[in-house]
């Protein structure tokens, strides 16, 4: 199974901030099927980022997603109000497909 | 619209059987696979396993594996997540959630339900 490993756990910032998240795995993805989602409190998580590096369907420019093998990363370029959330990867080449603990990025 | 409607909140007791819906909308239903992720309160997300509702092509999380069974009915577009005997443990929002692509066991899940609480408590 592979572990994910995000960092860092949470992240006190303020909008018009960049931030970086960083998700390890335990061993290489295969095929970068690696995907990054946002959670609101009360909400169902929300694709953003799939293939390591493209956007889902109606995802601001303002996120990106890179790397591939063991290390990824999630940038947001510009914090909005709304951004503030908890994020997660989840690696999907490798049954069973773990997600990683999720970081919280909230208001500071 | 494309859509994944969950069933309502349930409270059971320990030791209580309990099966939990998932239906799909707006898309061939029988031609995607749908998962199933567990989110304990406060907790983070835990991928439990996936159905292919073509032909019911099932695998699970090694963790669930024997807790749960997965199911479904492609006669009326719908997913099951089941449990013989719940444990208090067991409480937590349970979601189901479609892939993007049909056919395709690896990919992210671009659609989810909108959850399903379950309380089992004494």
């Amino acid at each position: 199974e592979i572990v994910l490993t995000q960092s860092p756990g949470t992240l006190s910032l303020s909008p018009g901030e960049r931030v970086t998240l960083s998700c390890r795995a335990s061993q290489s993805v295969s095929s970068s099927y690696l995907a990054w989602y946002q959670q609101k409190p009360g909400q169902a998580p929300r694709l953003l980022i799939y293939g390591a590096s493209s956007r889902a369907t109606g995802i601001p420019d303002r996120f990106s997603g890179s790397g591939s093998g063991t290390d990824f990363t999630l940038t947001i370029s510009r914090l909005e109000p709304e951004d503030f959330a908890v994020y997660y990867c989840q690696q999907y080449g490798s049954s069973p497909f773990t997600f990683g603990p999720g970081t919280k990025v909230d208001i500071k | 619209e494309v859509q994944l409607v969950q069933s309502g909140a349930e409270v059971k007791k320990p030791g209580e059987s309990l099966k939990i819906s998932c239906k799909g909308s707006g898309y061939s239903f029988t031609n995607y696979w749908i998962g199933w992720v567990r989110q304990m309160p406060g907790k983070g997300l835990e991928w439990m396993g996936i159905i292919y509702l073509g032909d019911s092509d099932t695998r699970y999380s090694p963790s669930f594996q024997g807790q749960v069974t997965i199911s479904a009915d492609k006669s009326i577009s719908t997913a099951y997540l089941q449990w013989s005997s719940l444990k208090a443990s067991d409480s937590a929002m349970y979601y189901c959630a479609r892939p993007y692509y049909p056919s395709r066991l690896n990919d992210a899940f671009d659609i989810w339900g909108q959850g399903t609480m379950v309380t089992v408590s004494s």
